[in-house]
């Protein structure tokens, strides 16, 4: 079966421009997850999912960043007003429960450049 | 809060020599424990995980043994070969499944 899928794989922005970020999770995973991977911060952990419960934002670094998962399947990652700082790479990962010990299935990502 | 530390990269090594990857961590319970690895242009992918204490994960020829008493959780090979070379990522799990991530530790080989 397929794996997580996640577009655009680049994107590149100017500075103030909103941006849309997209993940399909593998079909039947309950849990989604949103990381950043940047070069000084390493992977971060900034939002997840889980089925119809309220999601988990405490790792948002912002209120530019929202992220909305409809009919418990595709999610989207929003960045509002981007900055420099926002170039990352944007990690979706998936799994079966929101379970310790559940291992994460991880998309390819996006690569975010801001200019 | 919780955290995982990594040895510092990048780690340099022949082939077939011994790897020892070294990883602790901090957390309050016990925390499921993982490596995933990255190889060079691919996505993250789990490597191996150990869910209590005293087990030992196992996968491609790497280990990783879950020590309650030290905290840690190091990653080791007894003989690397080229297609090592990659960027491995200890990580812990909490209760909620997100995972804490170290640093990673860039592995090379070379033949």
């Amino acid at each position: 079966g397929a794996g997580v899928s996640q577009s655009p794989s680049n994107k590149v922005t100017e500075k103030g421009k909103d941006v849309e970020l997209r993940c399909d999770p593998i079909s039947g995973h309950t849990a989604l997850y949103w990381y950043r991977q940047s070069l000084g911060q390493g992977l971060e952990f900034l939002i997840y999912f889980q089925g119809n419960s309220a999601p988990d934002k405490s790792g948002l670094p912002s209120d530019r960043f929202s992220a909305e998962r409809t009919g418990g399947s595709v999610s989207t990652l929003t960045i509002q007003r981007t900055q420099q700082e926002d170039s990352a790479v944007y990690l979706c990962a998936s799994s079966l429960a929101s379970l310790d010990g559940q291992p994460q299935h991880f998309g390819d990502g996006t690569r975010l450049s801001i200019l | 809060g919780d955290s995982v530390t990594q040895m510092e990269g990048p780690v340099t090594l022949s082939e077939e020599a011994f790897l020892t990857i070294n990883c602790t961590y901090t957390a309050t319970g016990y925390p499921s424990l993982f490596w995933y690895v990255q190889y060079p242009g691919e996505g993250l992918q789990l490597l191996l995980k150990a869910t209590k204490a005293d087990d030992k994960g196992s996968n491609k020829g790497f280990e990783a043994t879950y020590r309650k008493e030290t905290t840690s959780f190091h990653l080791e090979k007894g003989s690397v070969q080229v297609s090592d070379s990659a960027v491995y990522f200890c990580a812990l799990s909490s209760n909620t499944g997100k995972l804490i991530f170290g640093q990673g530790t860039t592995l090379q080989v070379k033949p």
